[in-house]
């Protein structure tokens, strides 16, 4: 079952613009991860954020995550158009279970 | 080494026929994963291996059959597939449960006819 939804579903932006995606969640979590697909390949993992933190940065991305509300936001600064990909919230179970649950994902498309 | 092989890139297969996916890691990881991806949807899990036992099969139809024969390797038997099974197949890979990040391979699209 998925358990998170993000929004929007599709993004374009302008190379340089920031791009912020939301993934929302049902259920406990212990950590919540970001993943990026391009086009017909694999995931890359991007960020890990683990349920007492807030926020977490890494190079241009920026990761909030808010349990009351169970919702996180990616924050990709001064966007390339190497960015240019689908991304996906992903959030454990809840439990000691090996199970990743992913998001709907957000499509975004940088333009050079 | 923190790749994930996966071969073949691409199969087409008839409904009659059998073939076989294929999954390596030397990353020492002990939990491996396979999950199904249809297009503009996100992966979904299919079985999940630990310590080379099958820990969860997320009630995947029995044409879809795992094997695991060493901690390095992750088979995925296909027999007699349905056109609706065309998906692109993802193996993954994670040092243990408690450390869940993903690696993932390139995957294998499949098509079956």
């Amino acid at each position: 079952s998925q358990q998170g939804e993000e929004d929007p579903q599709a993004l374009s932006i302008q190379e340089g613009e920031n791009a912020t995606m939301n993934c929302s969640y049902k259920t406990s979590i212990n950590n919540l991860q970001w993943y990026r697909q391009n086009s017909g390949r694999g995931l890359v993992h991007l960020i890990l954020i683990r349920s007492n933190e807030r926020e977490k940065h890494s190079g241009r991305l920026r990761v909030t995550l808010d349990t009351s509300k169970k919702s996180s936001s990616l924050l990709i600064t001064a966007s390339r158009a190497a960015d240019t990909a689908s991304y996906f919230c992903a959030t454990d179970a809840g439990d000691s279970s090996y199970k990743l649950i992913f998001g709907s994902g957000t499509r975004l498309l940088v333009r050079p | 080494d923190t790749e994930v092989t996966q071969t073949p890139k691409h199969l087409v297969m008839g409904m009659t026929n059998k073939k076989s996916l294929k999954c390596e890691q030397h990353m020492g990881h002990r939990a491996m994963y396979w999950y199904k991806q249809k297009a503009k949807k996100p992966p979904e899990l299919m079985f999940v291996y630990s310590y080379e036992k099958l820990s969860i099969n997320e009630s995947v139809p029995s044409r879809f059959s795992p094997e695991c024969p060493n901690s390095s390797l992750l088979n995925l038997h296909l027999h007699a597939l349905q056109p609706e099974d065309s998906a692109l197949y993802l193996c993954a890979s994670s040092l243990s449960a408690t450390r869940n990040i993903q690696y993932f391979g390139a995957g294998t699209r499949l098509s079956v006819l």
